[in-house]
């Protein structure tokens, strides 16, 4: 167990819907990051936290958007779903100034 | 920009066999260099790490690997494979100016016969 959790566990919907991921850190991490694991794309990152503010952005679309609240959990909020967006979604945390990141077990969304 | 590229997406191994699983990367800045296993339905372990100490890192589960800058190399090996080492491997380099995100090879999926 990474202390990394992800809720929820699984998410099914349909196409043109929106959801909510929600990632909670180890207790003391400061950084969240957000990766996509598909069979067509395979593991991508998509976006950093730091205490409450982005830090880093990487192949993510419009369509999504994350936020980091002051309690330091994570949201990951995909809309317009499309077939495509169907993958397992992973956070992950990490204390400032390291780079060991920690996996939580994702989030495996099917679009319908 | 960094990359890794695994090769071999599928390694077959008779169990007690050497385990070799090869990473390359890109990078035009001194890497941090990451291997993770990732068992069927569960998220990513951390095995072990590179961060520009000891160039032969040590990892759990009997892993090792060794950073060779020349060859540009991370290869990870354990002497003797054992069944429950059936999973999928990735090797990860993170450099700035991306900072800590990780950039991620294509995975290894690394079977072992009894």
């Amino acid at each position: 167990d990474s202390g990394v959790t992800q809720t929820p566990k699984h998410l099914i919907t349909a196409t043109g819907q929106r959801v909510t991921l929600r990632c909670s850190p180890r207790s003391g991490d400061l950084s969240v990051y957000w990766y996509q694991q598909s069979l067509d794309q395979g593991l991508q990152f998509l976006i950093q936290y730091y205490n409450g503010e982005e830090r880093a952005k990487g192949n993510i679309l419009e369509r999504f958007s994350a936020q980091q609240f002051p309690d330091l959990h994570s949201e990951l909020n995909l809309s317009s779903l499309e077939l495509g967006d169907s993958a397992l979604y992973f956070c992950a945390s990490s204390v400032a100034t390291s780079n060991e990141q920690f996996f939580g077990p994702g989030t495996r969304l099917t679009v319908l | 920009a960094q990359s890794v590229t695994q090769l071999g997406s599928h390694v077959s191994v008779s169990e007690g066999a050497l385990v070799l699983l090869r990473c390359n990367y890109s990078s035009s800045v001194p890497p941090y260099l990451f291997w993770y296993v990732q068992y069927p339905n569960q998220g990513l372990q951390l095995l072990l790490k590179y961060t520009s100490a000891a160039t032969l890192v040590k990892g759990i589960n009997g892993f090792e690997a060794e950073f060779k800058k020349s060859e540009t190399s991370f290869h990870l090996t354990k002497p003797s494979a054992h069944m429950s080492d059936a999973a999928e491997y990735f090797c990860a380099v993170s450099a700035p100016p991306t900072g800590n995100m990780l950039t991620f090879g294509g995975g290894t999926r690394l079977m072992v016969k009894p």
